[in-house]
């Protein structure tokens, strides 16, 4: 079985920290993607990756970075954390269209 | 861009009544469509998937979705729900040959005893 790791199932920081969240998959799949889950708007893409090193922007990618330096490995920083980023942050990674998810990370920025 | 439309947004069943979810999308070509199901705490997981061939695709518990392409349509449905269907469903799609998969706002069901 595919398993899709995120290093927090709940984080709370305050507005302008700094935040990393970490997420891990053990298929050696290629691609990787960040999810923000928000009641009555689903599922929307921030980031996603393709490959080592190799990112692409999604449909939200405004107040966030992404880091993939090792393939099982995709980071979502949160550079500047704001209220409007409170969410469920999901993960997912990815093989011939199909992707496996994570557990979440709900994130509370106070 | 792909946009995907899950019209019910919230819809209450009794047990052993059937099931429909609609999903539209917009999309001119190849598709690759696709049935997520979160149940409460729970993973989001993959229901059913379409990618091509028979039009009517097979799920896992009982699911099942007929893709219609003259009407850019993905609709999910089950004959009979069970208490344990309670749980929010999301249609996506992937324009073949891309990574990018949009998905739908969600649906929340909930199935009475």
């Amino acid at each position: 079985d595919v398993k899709v790791t995120q290093s927090s199932r709940y984080l709370v920081k305050r507005t302008g920290e700094k935040v990393f969240l970490e997420c891990v998959q053990d298929m050696d799949h290629e691609n990787m993607f960040w999810y923000r889950q928000d009641p009555g708007l689903g599922l929307r893409l921030i980031y996603f990756s393709y490959d080592v090193k190799m990112k692409e922007k999604g449909d939200i990618p405004e107040g966030y970075s992404v880091s993939r330096e090792k393939k099982e490995r995709f980071s979502l920083i949160l550079e500047s954390a704001s209220t409007n980023q409170t969410s469920m942050y999901l993960c997912a990674s990815s093989f011939a269209g199909e992707q496996y998810f994570g557990p979440g990370t709900r994130l509370t920025v106070t | 861009a792909q946009s995907v439309s899950q019209h019910n947004h919230h819809v209450i069943l009794s047990e052993a009544a059937s099931l429909e979810l609609g999903c539209n999308y917009s999309y001119g070509g190849t598709v690759n469509l696709f049935w997520y199901v979160q149940y409460p705490g729970q993973h989001l997981q993959l229901l059913l998937k379409y990618f091509s061939g028979d039009p009517l695709v097979k799920g896992i518990k009982g699911f099942e979705a007929e893709f219609i392409k003259s009407k850019f349509s993905f609709n999910l449905r089950k004959p009979s729900v069970q208490w344990s269907d309670t749980a929010e469903y999301f249609c996506a799609v992937r324009p073949g040959g891309y990574q990018k998969v949009t998905f739908g706002t969600g649906t929340k069901l909930q199935v009475i005893p």
